[in-house]
């Protein structure tokens, strides 16, 4: 899987869009970008993944640049809740490969 | 749908003694699971590879005679911590991989299991 590089923290006013970037600049062509984020003393949540469109839920959207060398999680009004670590992860996902978690944004969603 | 549970939430012990720790997929059939170690302000590290019916899988550095893994059936898998020490207290995670249907693959995980070895 292709490694990932995420600032280590973030703040953001509550109520403002949250934009967390992610660089992977060696992502292979079948490689998706997946987003997840841990609440402390939780287990991990899935956000969103996608693999070059744009893409968006009901939590948040993700924005890949073309070449897909970089991606941005925007959680669109940020709410206390909100504060967690964002993990950002490239894998094949139909296959039978691990999931690994590098450090991490750290947000901050301050009143 | 996609749950997986941990139980217990969290758990107190004895230095020298054992502790089980049991992941189970809810709502679906997972062929193989994985075990993650969290310490305090650290990212996920993933201990073993759990397939059912066959040995765990270990990562390098990760005592296999000490952290017994067990998944006995396509929804249940064991991670016995044995002979616990201080060191060994962490929070557990675990997740379980769609066997099949239209999450086919993907991981799901648990809400972890906090252990306190004193």
């Amino acid at each position: 899987d292709a490694k990932t590089t995420q600032p280590p923290s973030m703040d953001c006013a509550e109520g403002r869009a949250a934009n967390l970037p992610c660089n992977h600049s060696t992502i292979s062509g079948n490689e998706y970008v997946y987003w997840y984020r841990q609440i402390h003393s939780q287990g991990p949540q899935y956000i969103i993944h996608g693999l070059k469109n744009n893409e968006t839920n009901e939590m948040a959207s993700l924005i890949i640049t073309e070449d897909r060398k970089s991606s941005t999680l925007i959680l669109p009004h940020a709410t206390l809740r909100d504060t967690a670590v964002y993990y950002c992860i490239v894998r094949v996902p139909y296959n039978n490969n691990d999931m690994r978690f590098g450090a991490g944004t750290r947000l901050t969603v301050k009143p | 749908g996609a749950v997986v549970s941990q139980h217990p939430s969290w758990v107190i012990c004895k230095s020298g003694t054992s502790v089980k720790i049991e992941c189970r997929s809810l709502d679906f059939q997972a062929t193989t699971m994985f075990w993650y170690r969290q310490f305090p302000k650290q990212s996920l590290m993933l201990m073993a590879t759990s397939n059912e019916g066959s040995k765990a899988t270990y990562e390098q550095g990760v005592e296999k005679d000490k952290f017994l893994i067990n998944h006995a059936s396509l929804t249940l898998s064991t991670l016995t911590v044995t002979s616990a020490h201080p060191e060994d207290s962490s929070f557990y995670i675990c997740s379980a991989r769609m066997s099949s249907g239209a999450s086919y693959n993907e991981q799901f995980f648990g809400p972890g299991t906090r252990l306190t070895v004193l």
